[in-house]
């Protein structure tokens, strides 16, 4: 599995976007870009996934770039809640073995 | 409904026991794992079952077996506990190939 790499901490104001970036320059053509975000003390919660297009659910967006070398997760109006770390990886399928971490540690401030 | 259910959630033990810790899920899912997170945070995945049968075994101590009686079950048995094995143990599911999984709360497993 490609290596991706991450800031290891943001800040954001409430009720701004949040524009966490991952790096996975090594990635292959058949791997995709997945995001989690985990809690303090929670398990790791799964935000959204992409291969080549842009995505975009109800928690988040997910812009990849044409050469998929990087990506960016997007929350559109950021909470205290959202406070987290928040962890790209990139994997062929769930049976991949991957590791999550480190991650980058966002803060959401007041 | 709790999705992913892990007991206990807090173990304290000594060296050289044996424990367990269990985990279900009633989401339907026909694949499970566990992961260890470390104390720097690091999630890893250790096993992986797929309708009862491993698929994914990382190289973790043998001391370690999961088991899982069913698939909506996946136990972790830890033998002759040794301090390393300090950290969080999360349990997690998904259907099949499919992308999304969906972690327990964790059991913070202390060795002393």
């Amino acid at each position: 599995d490609a290596k991706t790499t991450q800031p290891p901490s943001m800040d954001c104001a409430e009720g701004r976007a949040a524009n966490l970036p991952c790096n996975h320059s090594t990635i292959s053509g058949n791997e995709y870009v997945y995001w989690y975000r985990q809690i303090h003390s929670q398990g790791p919660q799964y935000i959204i996934h992409g291969l080549k297009n842009n995505e975009t659910n109800e928690m988040a967006s997910l812009i990849i770039t044409e050469d998929r070398k990087s990506s960016t997760l997007i929350l559109p109006h950021a909470t205290l809640r959202d406070t987290a770390v928040y962890y790209c990886i990139s994997r062929k399928t769930s049976y991949d073995k991957v590791i999550f971490g480190p991650g980058t540690s966002l803060s959401v401030i007041p | 409904d709790t999705a992913v259910s892990q007991t206990p959630k807090y173990l304290v033990t000594q060296m050289g026991n044996d424990k367990s810790i269990k985990c279900e899920q009633n989401l339907g899912h026909d694949t499970m794992y566990w992961y260890k997170q470390d104390s720097k945070k690091f999630l890893k995945i250790m096993f992986s079952y797929n309708n009862k049968e491993l698929i994914i075994n990382e190289t973790v101590p043998n001391r370690f077996s999961p088991k899982s009686p069913d698939k909506a079950h996946l136990n972790l048995h830890i033998n002759s506990l040794e301090l390393g094995d300090s950290a969080v143990y999360f349990c997690a599911s998904s259907q099949g190939d499919f992308y999304e999984q969906y972690f327990g709360p964790g059991t913070r497993l202390t060795v002393t």
